[in-house]
């Protein structure tokens, strides 16, 4: 069993619908939560993070923690087209800039 | 541009070869990491480096080697190539060991096709 399990999707939404991209992780461990996002033949780039259990607003991004379930999620309000991409989640212990452990990715794609 | 380089973009390749993927980290950046990244296995860590030493290791294989030379540009070695050794290859920096916020930042990667 992978120590993160993401749904690979794809997720097809009309533009202006609300995203719910859901992980779940077995490590408790696990202190700091990230969301990244992947656009096609280009590398990860860091869209949020959150410390902890928690919520986290970012514009139209909201990134919510639930460590007591092992459960992290990232909503976009009003999605775009430009949205259009590979989310990843990604976890590790602490700061102390290790390997993190992502998940395999949701392809989402928001429809005109 | 995230300001990782990672050169050649595009690299095609037989088996058995061997092959040199470059890396030169953001400006100031000491700690170097190197992911693979397949269609089955998502983004696998394969090794660190911070100022020069191996800081850690996860599933790299024996063929696989790298490196962090003074001038803290990074180099993955992969030889005795495979089919399944196709994949993006992403460097990642990050300034310091411990800072007050996690992740690094991600290069484009480079694009490995063994044929």
């Amino acid at each position: 069993q992978k120590e993160v399990e993401q749904d690979p999707g794809p997720l097809s939404v009309p533009e202006g619908a609300i995203v719910s991209l859901n992980c779940t992780y077995s490590n408790s461990a696990f202190q700091y939560f990230m969301w990244y996002r992947q656009y096609s033949r280009k590398g990860p780039e860091l869209l949020m993070y959150t410390y902890s259990s928690g919520n986290k607003e970012d514009g139209r991004f909201t990134a919510q923690v639930d460590k007591s379930s092992k459960y992290i999620s990232l909503f976009i309000r009003d999605s775009q087209p430009s949205d259009s991409a590979t989310y990843l989640c990604a976890m590790t212990p602490d700061t102390g800039r290790r390997a993190l452990t992502f998940g395999s990715g949701t392809r989402l794609q928001v429809q005109p | 541009d995230s300001g990782v380089t990672q050169t050649p973009k595009h690299l095609i390749t037989a088996t058995g070869q061997r092959v040199t993927l470059r890396c030169s980290p953001r400006s100031g950046d000491l700690s170097v990491y190197w992911y693979q990244q397949s269609l089955d296995q998502g983004l696998q860590f394969l090794i660190q480096y911070y100022n020069g030493e191996e800081r850690a290791k996860g599933n790299i294989l024996e063929r696989f080697s790298a490196q962090q030379f003074p001038d803290l540009h990074s180099e993955l070695n992969l030889s005795s190539l495979e089919l399944g050794d196709s994949a993006l290859y992403f460097c990642a920096s990050s300034p310091i060991l411990r800072g007050d916020r996690p992740g690094y930042t991600f290069g484009s990667g480079t694009r490995l096709t063994v044929v």
